[in-house]
This record gives C-alpha cells, sequence and structure tokens, in this order.
C-alpha cells in the first residue's frame, strides 16, 4: 500500500518556468490537500479539495492553481515560479474533510533561482 | 489571527527517560488537538488527537494532555528511544462549515541521546 505518492521529489526551477507537482493516493480518499514547509514555519495550507470535484483556497494560494483530476490525483501548479515559493511541498489526504488523520507524501523539494 | 506555537523549539532526552513537549494554542473553539511526527527527509506522521471535551489520551507510550483553562497542550513520550527523534508539530483543528480547517505550529525537535 503506498499511501500517498509526490512527484517529483527534487527540482530547481528558474524564475519565470512553470511546473506541475503530482500528487496520487491509493487509500480511496474524498479529501486531499498541498501544504508548504518553510523553515521555522509550520505547514501553511496552499489549496484543498474537500472530495472530487471541489478545490478550495487555504491560507497562502496565491501564485498557485491546483486541479483535483479525479479522486485518487490532485495536482498542485505553478504558473510562473517566483524565489519566494523556494519550499518543501507536501501533499496529504485524508479520508473525510471532518477526519483529523491526514497522510502526507514524503515532499517535493522546490529551490527557484 | 490565531495561532498554535510551541515553547520549546529543541528538547534534548536522553533515552530511556520520559519525553514531555509542550504546545500553546489560541483558539478556544478547536474541536481538536492532533500530534504529528516529522523524522528527516519524510512527511509528517500522524501519532494522536484528542478531542476538546477530553483532558487526556492514552496511545501507544504516549499520552497527551489537554489543559483547556491555560489553553496548553502536551505530549509525553514514556521510555523515549532513538527511533522518537524527530520534529514534533501540535495542530489544532476546527469545524469550519463541515469541514476540519487544521493550523499546524512551527516544530519542536526531540534529540533522544544514546
Amino acid at each position: 500500500n503506498a499511501g500517498v505518492t509526490q512527484t517529483p521529489k527534487f527540482q530547481v526551477l528558474k524564475t519565470g518556468q512553470s511546473m506541475t507537482l503530482q500528487c496520487a493516493q491509493d487509500m480511496n480518499h474524498n479529501s486531499m490537500y498541498w501544504y508548504r514547509q518553510d523553515p521555522g514555519m509550520g505547514l501553511r495550507l496552499i489549496y484543498y479539495s474537500a472530495s472530487e470535484g471541489t478545490t478550495d483556497k487555504g491560507e497562502v494560494p496565491n501564485g498557485y492553481n491546483v486541479s483535483r483530476l479525479n479522486k485518487r490525483e490532485f495536482s498542485l501548479r505553478l504558473e510562473s515560479a517566483a524565489p519566494s515559493q523556494t519550499s518543501v511541498y507536501f501533499c496529504a489526504s485524508r479520508a473525510g474533510s471532518t477526519n483529523t488523520e491526514a497522510f502526507f507524501g514524503q515532499g517535493t523539494r522546490l529551490t527557484v533561482v | 489571527g490565531e495561532s498554535v506555537g510551541l515553547h520549546l523549539p529543541t528538547l534534548s532526552v536522553q533515552e530511556g527517560d520520559n519525553s514531555i513537549i509542550n504546545c500553546a494554542y489560541s483558539n478556544s473553539a478547536s474541536d481538536y488537538f492532533i500530534w504529528y511526527k516529522q523524522e528527516s527527509g519524510k512527511g509528517p506522521q500522524f501519532i494522536i488527537d484528542i478531542r476538546s471535551n477530553m483532558d487526556k489520551r492514552q496511545g501507544q507510550r504516549v499520552t497527551v494532555l489537554l489543559n483547556k483553562t491555560v489553553k496548553h497542550l502536551s505530549l509525553q513520550i514514556a521510555a523515549t528511544q532513538p527511533g522518537d527523534s524527530a520534529v514534533y508539530f501540535c495542530a489544532e483543528s476546527l469545524n469550519s462549515g463541515g469541514y476540519q480547517k487544521v493550523t499546524f505550529g512551527t516544530g519542536t525537535k526531540l534529540q533522544v541521546i544514546p
């Protein structure tokens, strides 16, 4: 059982480039999330999808877009990367939006130069 | 805005001793409080949660205590082992329109001394 799988694990972008971070879960969870983690700060929610077909902004959505492709997959897109988006990105899923236990992927370390 | 914070950024504990990791929260309306463990290079892993109407909850080698009077949360780890070395995050969860909005703290690093 793979749980939550993120790709890629590492990425370096130049300012202005675009890219999509992929996330897939095999636990049949309804809710999926994208967080960023910066040194000295807790995880901050970028976007979430409470259920298939819905997406909503989190705490820090600017500069990002998301797509809930199907129940398994939730992608995060940076249209024009900026150095401020250098971070570690985590995808997570929960069985439902009222559950407290979240399952996290291993993270994507993104550097924008 | 609402926030979740930690008193001690780094905690060093001798192997076999008990560890206590503390957390202060600010939103008295939170429904649940949660602890996560994050090992180096990995994503956070759920440890235990406690509902806001409880004072104590025990898991395997871990106990979470909730003091709503002073808005304080703690995670106690019994007989700390080297494998417990990690960053521990507390989080608070608030039901917002049928969705659990989770706010994470900044984390405490636990170092276990062999």
